[in-house]
């Protein structure tokens, strides 16, 4: 299908380990978002990218957790050194302009162990 | 601090019943509330959204119901069925920028 894609769709890990989390948005969309949902809660923002820019990294929790988006399209979530209260369902979402109607990918899944 | 409150939890309703989950907000620069609906496994999905200058909007069997005076708005689902089962968010935003969730409802319908 055309919607926003994640990959891995689970990744187990141990503390202390690197991870990288791949989103392919919407082909078009020009603005990204990363979000993580904790067990039992809503999605808390992580940070969002207009073009090829973190326009808003505000919602990323500590220096460990990093993203990138080098050409404008598919971004990469980077968590150094694992912590286990990293685990979480990691969603990214894309939409064609910002501000406008954000589509969701299915998100994620990270435990660390 | 929390800034959109939900409730309840969770709610478990006979099939062809009406739904109803209720939030509210603080912050008066919220100026777009929205719905998503989300599956296991699945992302969340933009279900209904409003605007604070109207009190209701109804799409099919989705209503949103605002009361900008009180800081609360609900989401009613109207005849519900066992595909309705889900877990809800409300969320909020101003400007439409970075959305701020609530905790969810995990919805059951009877069937």
């Amino acid at each position: 299908g055309a919607g926003v894609s994640q990959t891995p769709s689970n990744k187990v890990t141990e503390k202390g380990k690197y991870v990288e989390l791949r989103c392919d948005p919407i082909s078009g969309h020009t603005a990204l978002y990363w979000y993580r949902q904790s067990l039992g809660q809503g999605p808390e923002f992580l940070i969002y990218f207009q073009g090829t820019g973190a326009a808003d990294d505000s919602g990323l929790p500590n220096d460990r957790f990093f993203a990138v988006r080098p050409e404008g399209s598919v971004s990469t979530l980077k968590i150094q050194r694992t912590e286990r209260g990293d685990s979480a369902v990691y969603l990214c979402a894309s939409s064609l302009t910002h501000p406008g109607t954000q589509y969701f990918g299915p998100g994620t899944r990270l435990l660390v162990l | 601090q929390q800034q959109v409150k939900q409730s309840p939890q969770s709610l478990i309703v006979q099939k062809g019943g009406i739904s109803i989950i209720n939030c509210a907000y603080e912050n008066t620069a919220f100026d777009y509330f929205p719905w998503y609906q989300q599956f296991p496994g699945k992302g969340p999905a933009l279900l209904i959204a409003i605007r604070p200058d109207v009190s209701e909007k109804k799409e099919g069997r989705f209503t949103i119901s605002f009361n900008k005076s009180a800081k609360q708005f609900s989401l009613h689902i109207m005849d519900s069925q066992p595909g309705d089962s889900a877990t809800y968010f409300c969320a909020a935003t101003v400007r439409d920028d970075k959305i701020i969730f609530g905790k969810g409802t995990r919805l059951h319908i009877l069937p």
